[in-house]
């Protein structure tokens, strides 16, 4: 079967560094991407990661290693904005994406 | 613009009744997908689609029921054998590599 776990709840404050964490049990690995959704919206994506090492996009940078099912996604420079769920989600080569529960940020000020 | 439109935004169902979700691409995208999302439990696979005519059971299809006779259009029926249908509801097209879905603005079902 297909497991991704990340936490539930995370908290930070405007203009820190925050690391939300996913770590997955899959069938097979073609792809992990992270989405950011604000309550009430549809996802938007964030980032895209197939290979091991970091992907760097402006204040988002996500980070895999295949070998021990592991990403996370780094926000730098909070912004009250940023406060959101944000969801890790796996292409085990099937033509699905599956999702992980979902960590819900709070960014206070 | 190319996108993706589910309508309404909002429904009110009784219970027993049926009631369609509409899902529109203009993306000439081949796959659809739809998604059930509650609180805590992340998104949730229904059915999918990868071309027309075929449609595939997700995880949790029970109570559901689908159609692809266009390219273009994939309803999904919520029906009276669903035990707990209120739940927002993704439809999503595409699986780009290195983009993943494109996603609808979503449906929010309550049943009164």
């Amino acid at each position: 079967g297909q497991n991704i776990d990340q936490p539930t709840e995370m908290t930070a404050t405007e203009g820190a560094i925050v690391q939300i964490n996913c770590t997955y049990q899959t069938s097979g690995f073609n792809g992990l991407f992270w989405y950011q959704q604000h309550a009430g919206e549809a996802p938007t994506f964030l980032s895209y990661n197939v290979l091991d090492g970091l992907e760097e996009k402006g204040r988002f940078s996500s980070f895999l290693s295949r070998s021990k099912g592991y990403s996370y996604l780094l926000l730098k420079e909070l912004q009250m904005k940023d406060s959101a769920s944000y969801l890790c989600a796996v292409n085990s080569g099937y033509s699905t994406l599956t999702f992980g529960k979902g960590t819900m940020l709070l960014v206070s000020p | 613009d190319g996108g993706i439109t589910q309508s309404p935004k909002y429904l009110f169902r009784k219970e027993g009744q049926n009631v369609t979700l509409s899902c529109e691409q203009n993306l000439n995208h081949d796959a659809m997908y739809w998604y059930r999302q509650d609180p805590g439990q992340g998104l949730r696979l229904i059915y999918y689609s990868q071309i027309v005519n075929d449609f595939q059971k997700g995880d949790i299809a029970e109570g559901y029921s689908v159609s692809r006779e266009k390219k273009e259009s994939f309803p999904l029926t919520v029906t009276s054998a669903q035990k707990n249908p209120t739940a927002f509801y993704l439809c999503a097209s595409g699986l780009s590599v290195g983009h993943g879905y494109t996603f609808g603005s979503g449906t929010r079902l309550t049943v009164v």
